[in-house]
């Protein structure tokens, strides 16, 4: 059975604050890890990684897999209040389109 | 425009009311998706389906039933809702393979009474 953790689930900082999130993932057949934000709406995708591509950076937000550990991490430097919502990663495998809990970000001014 | 269409978005029914949320994506995907979020708890996989007439359970298929007779559709059936099945509910796809980003509905908020 997939599995995926992530920590922590919830996660009170304030601006300017840098905030690191885990992912840690059990899945057959690894495919492809992906990190979405979620507002309050629907998901928005943020970053891919894959065998062939295990560092993303996009301006504040970065993220790193590390295959041999089964996790990723996803940076957030400089943090703003806009940046609060809750982050999920889903890990793709034999089961497709599975998410962890995810984890609840609340950034404070 | 490529998207993923639920309907309804809002309804609030009563207990042993069957109904249907429909979830249409325009783009070709071969896997699609149903889940719930509540609070706390993240996105729950209530069923999947890796292409037409193959559907399989997600972590939470109980009370729910889905079918994939089209690849473009996939609609949610809850024959006897419960107010315990009151979430918000995501439909999702995807291509299959490697590289492939899901793209999300906007979301069904259902309240069963």
């Amino acid at each position: 059975e997939d599995k995926v953790v992530q920590s922590p689930l919830s996660l009170v900082v304030h601006e300017g604050d840098t905030v690191t999130l885990n992912c840690s993932y059990e899945v057959t057949n690894f495919r492809s890890l992906l990190w979405y934000k979620q507002e309050k709406k629907a998901p928005t995708f943020l970053f891919m990684l894959t065998s062939s591509g295990i560092e993303k950076k996009s301006g504040r937000l970065s993220s790193i897999l590390d295959k041999k550990e089964l996790s990723s991490i996803l940076n957030i430097t400089a943090t703003q209040t806009g940046d609060s919502a809750i982050y999920l990663c889903g890990p793709s495998g034999n089961t497709p389109l599975v998410f962890g809990k995810g984890t609840r970000l609340s950034v404070i001014a | 425009e490529a998207q993923v269409t639920q309907n309804p978005r809002y309804l609030i029914t009563v207990t042993g009311k069957k109904l249907t949320v429909t979830c249409s994506q325009n783009m070709n995907h071969e896997y699609m998706s149903w889940y719930r979020q509540d609070p706390g708890l993240g996105l729950r996989q209530i069923y999947y389906s890796m292409n037409v007439e193959v559907t399989d359970k997600g972590d939470v298929p109980e009370g729910y039933k889905v079918s994939r007779k089209e690849k473009r559709n996939f609609p949610l059936i809850l024959e006897s809702p419960s107010p315990n099945q009151t979430s918000l509910y995501f439909c999702a796809s995807s291509f299959r393979g490697v590289g492939n980003t899901i793209y999300f509905g906007e979301g069904s908020w259902l309240t069963v009474v």
